[in-house]
């Protein structure tokens, strides 16, 4: 079974603190990606990473950076976090097949 | 650029009855891939079905089916013999399915949640 964990299952953390959200799967899967979910707007990509060092921007990168320095880890990173931050966040990988597989998720809520 | 639309936020079922969750969808893409996912309230998306654009026959995974009709653009997801466990938010997912990395991104719509009554 393919497995992707993320580091906490919730997190509080104050404005302008510099948070990290750790993904790591353990499927040798060359694709990662993080998104963020809203109540009533789904689920929105933030960035996509295809292979170790890249990345690309999904939809709603503004105030986030990622991190992919070995194959089975990918983090996101907020260098500020916000209060409009305040949100779920889902970390996925993908292999040959067509499915995304996610982990837990992230809860978390910026004060 | 690609939409999905789930115009049912909420829908009920009686135990063991079957139920229909709609999904419609946008695409300019002739070569594109339906995804639908469940999410408990633990938060973990579990992938349930899949079905692509050029694929003759409906998908089915047990008690799941995907009634895709190409021509109305929808994709809606059957669950038949409805369990208490089937209580959970679904979400209909798209990608188109030309090769390259950029293109694995999934576009998802804003979910139905489904409330199973004993």
């Amino acid at each position: 079974d393919v497995k992707v964990t993320q580091s906490s299952r919730y997190l509080v953390k104050r404005t302008g603190e510099k948070v990290f959200l750790e993904c790591v799967q353990d499927m040798d899967h060359e694709n990662m990606f993080w998104y963020r979910q809203d109540p009533g707007l789904g689920l929105r990509l933030i960035y996509f990473s295809y292979d170790v060092k890249m990345k690309e921007k999904g939809d709603i990168p503004e105030g986030y950076s990622v991190s992919r320095e070995k194959k089975e880890r990918f983090s996101l990173i907020l260098e500020s976090a916000s209060t409009n931050q305040t949100s779920m966040y889902l970390c996925a990988s993908k292999g040959s097949s067509y499915e995304q597989y996610f982990g837990p998720g992230t809860r978390l809520t910026v004060t | 650029a690609q939409k999905i639309t789930q115009t049912q936020p909420g829908m009920f079922v009686q135990e063991k009855e079957a139920v229909t969750l709609d999904c419609t969808y946008d695409t300019s893409d002739p070569s594109y891939g339906l995804f639908w996912y469940k999410q408990p309230s633990s938060g973990e998306m579990i992938f349930l079905i899949y079905q692509g654009s050029y694929d003759q026959q409906n998908a089915t995974e047990g008690r799941y089916s995907l009634n895709f009709q190409k021509a109305r653009k929808s994709a809606n997801l059957v669950i038949s013999a409805s369990q208490l466990g089937d209580s959970a938010m679904y979400f209909c997912a798209m990608r188109d399915l030309y090769s390259g990395a950029g293109s694995y991104q999934l576009t998802f719509g804003k979910g139905t949640k489904l409330s199973v009554i004993p």
